[in-house]
């Protein structure tokens, strides 16, 4: 079983409408939870990192943690196609080490 | 936010030939910096864990005298790719953790990435 898995997708979501992306992980201990964006050719880009049970929301975005069934989702709310792009899950399994486990990434297509 | 810079972008050498890349915490200092890889579209694939003043950690299957990593200060990692292959061509990028960010823990940051072509 991978340390962290996503649907690869590609979600195709048309504009304004909400788009909703799901990780899970294997590691129960796990600490921290981040999204990244990442576009082609492109470094990945901080969206959001969640410590705590329950969702976490930030402009558009919104990332929801559930440690007991060990999920994390990220809710984009009115898709823009500026939106589209790899949204990569990552995991941190211990506090004072902050190596990441990354998910495939799930691509998501916004339709103008 | 926290920023952590990568150079060069973009590089291509021949076959055989080391390259050096850097990698900047610009205005933090980061005790751990870490290196990826990532091939065409495939996920980050962690190489190593950088610690300053001590020897890096490399993930099971890196050659750890062809990625050679120095972490000489608090804010400077390179990665030095030696003897390259065409297979080494990659997208690499590197990650910095900005202790005390956030409401309890840390945050991590990613450098541009710096994409090697090996001819």
């Amino acid at each position: 079983q991978k340390e962290v898995e996503q649907n690869s997708g590609p979600l195709s979501v048309p504009e304004g409408a909400i788009a909703s992306l799901n990780c899970t992980y294997s590691d129960r201990g796990s600490q921290s939870f981040f999204w990244y964006r990442q576009y082609s050719g492109k470094s990945p880009e901080l969206i959001m990192f969640i410590y705590s049970n329950g969702d976490k929301e930030d402009g558009r975005f919104t990332a929801q943690l559930n440690k007991a069934s060990q999920y994390v989702s990220l809710l984009i709310r009115d898709s823009q196609p500026s939106d589209s792009a790899t949204y990569l899950c990552a995991v941190n399994t211990r506090v004072n080490d902050y190596k990441l486990s990354f998910g495939a990434g799930t691509t998501v297509t916004v339709r103008a | 936010g926290a920023v952590v810079s990568q150079h060069p972008s973009r590089v291509i050498c021949k076959s055989g030939t080391s390259v050096k890349i850097e990698c900047r915490s610009l205005d933090f200092q980061a005790t751990t910096m870490f290196w990826y890889r990532q091939f065409p579209k495939k996920s980050l694939m962690l190489m190593a864990t950088s610690n300053e003043g001590s020897k890096a950690t490399y993930e099971q299957g890196v050659e750890k005298d062809k990625f050679l990593i120095n972490h000489a200060s608090l804010t400077l990692s390179t990665l030095t790719v030696t003897s390259a292959h065409p297979e080494d061509s990659s997208f690499y990028i590197c990650s910095a953790s900005s202790q005390g960010l956030g409401v309890t823990g840390n945050t991590i940051y990613f450098g541009e990435g710096s994409w090697l072509t090996v001819v």
